[in-house]
């Protein structure tokens, strides 16, 4: 079965550089979910888009941007990288909407950042 | 606030015996529960589900999880480890959202299992 696709999956940057991360969901659901995840720490909700719309916003810094596009897929900007930033960044999908709050979040393998 | 709480870091369990990792919630209202399951550099996996009806709850790989409403509780079973179940678990609650969207998660802080031969 297809899963959430990330790209890339290993990315280093430099300080006050910017970083584009990329998110593919399953076909056809239609939600997806940035998570940042540091080292030995649980998953904090970045932000979430709902039919290309932004749903739900977390902890996402002013810093870092994001979008749904017309084809679903989703993409984390980040500028300004700070060494804080480093981490595993998840995006996970789902089918939105009213009747779909007991959907579990399909995720991805993660893109992990390094930021040096 | 909405919480999730793990109050163990690790859980030590030799083959072959029952093991429990342990979850407790806060949450207004009836709270949407799930459990994870994380492998070293991989995406978090779906294991089970709790949303309404029968308080046990079965999901992938064996593993089962018992909703306690009373002790706002959501801790995940599995009557026989195996070496292959050692990984990061994470159990996460979905607060009710009367919105037009889902909401995110809120994941607790993760209990590493680890089972011994």
């Amino acid at each position: 079965a297809a899963g959430v696709i990330q790209s890339p999956r290993h990315l280093i940057k430099e300080k006050r550089e910017t970083a584009t991360l990329k998110c593919y969901p399953i076909p056809r659901h239609d939600t997806v979910y940035w998570y940042q995840q540091g080292p030995g720490q649980d998953p904090q909700f970045l932000i979430s888009f709902y039919e290309k719309m932004q749903s739900d916003k977390g902890s996402i810094p002013d810093r870092f941007s994001a979008q749904q596009f017309s084809d679903y897929h989703s993409e984390l900007n980040m500028s300004s990288l700070e060494l804080g930033d480093s981490a595993l960044y998840f995006c996970a999908s789902s089918v939105g909407g009213r009747s779909s709050y007991n959907s579990p979040l399909h995720f991805g393998n993660g893109t992990r950042l390094t930021v040096t | 606030a909405q919480s999730v709480a793990q109050p163990e870091d690790q859980v030590n369990v030799a083959e072959g015996n029952p093991l429990t990792v342990k979850c407790t919630y806060s949450v207004s209202g009836n709270p949407y529960l799930f459990w994870y399951v994380q492998y070293p550099n991989r995406g978090l996996q779906f294991l089970l589900k709790y949303i309404t009806g029968d308080n046990l709850v079965k999901g992938s790989y064996g593993f089962e999880a018992e909703f306690n409403k009373s002790q706002t509780s959501f801790h995940l079973k599995k009557p026989s480890a195996l070496v292959s179940d050692s990984a990061l678990y994470f159990c996460a609650v979905r607060p009710p959202n009367y919105g037009g969207s889902q909401g995110n998660l809120i994941f607790g802080k993760g209990t590493k299992l680890s089972v011994k031969p």
